[in-house]
């Protein structure tokens, strides 16, 4: 959906480094989410964000961090990446206020850990 | 936590042939979504069910909630190419939660034309 967008669209880095992912939603949703691609696996949860100042593990959340900026800006954080972190990453959004529950998908990350 | 299973995980059909995905919670499920993945794209909601029993169509779509609201299934007829994609279903979250979601592994679907 182009009013959600990550940054970068992919990305190669290595063992140890430090990698930030971005969302931006022009779509005024208070809920956020960081979800990982991996063939085969589906998509599972890493992060939640229900409004600036609530953050919420996933499934899956170990080895990365969140920061929820602003509305409209979450960010995933691995703090040392590796390997098996290699994947494709979405971040998602959702309103209350539709009385529905959908989710509104970016374009996704791919992320290469060498 | 709570797991929903979806089956098969590929099919490949003819043109024209029907397609149907399956999706199985042991729990009850207050609703379920069906989202579509194109290759190369991101996950796009396809619908929500919310009553036992409901059975909602989209054009050549028909989505089923089943009546004990532990199952669904997603049965296109007359698969054209533009269908191929990953069907993903998706149930609340674990502890119930509307707000977050649990994913089928999804089912890919090729079109041979």
């Amino acid at each position: 959906d182009a009013d959600v967008t990550q940054t970068p669209r992919n990305r190669i880095t290595k063992t140890g480094k430090r990698i930030m992912l971005e969302c931006s939603q022009t779509k005024g949703h208070d809920r956020m989410y960081w979800y990982r691609q991996d063939p085969g696996l589906g998509l599972r949860l890493i992060y939640y964000s229900f409004d600036v100042k609530d953050i919420n593990k996933g499934e899956i959340s170990d080895g990365y961090s969140v920061s929820r900026q602003a509305q409209a800006k979450f960010s995933l954080s691995l703090e040392s990446a590796i390997p098996n972190q290699t994947a494709l990453y979405f971040c998602a959004t959702s309103d209350l206020r539709g009385g529905g529950y959908e989710q509104f998908f970016g374009p996704g990350t791919r992320l290469t850990v060498l | 936590g709570q797991q929903v299973m979806q089956i098969p995980q590929y099919q490949h059909v003819q043109e024209g042939e029907d397609f149907t995905t399956y999706c199985n919670s042991s729990t009850t499920l207050s609703n379920i979504q069906w989202y579509k993945q194109r290759p190369g794209g991101h996950p796009v909601f396809l619908i929500q069910l919310v009553k036992s029993g409901e059975v909602k169509k989209q054009k050549r779509l028909t989505f089923q909630f089943g009546e004990a609201k532990k199952n669904s299934s997603l049965h296109i007829t007359a698969t054209q190419t533009t269908d191929v994609g990953t069907y993903f279903c998706a149930g609340p979250g674990s502890g119930g939660s509307n707000y977050k979601l649990t994913f089928g592994k999804g089912t890919l679907l090729t079109v041979n034309p």
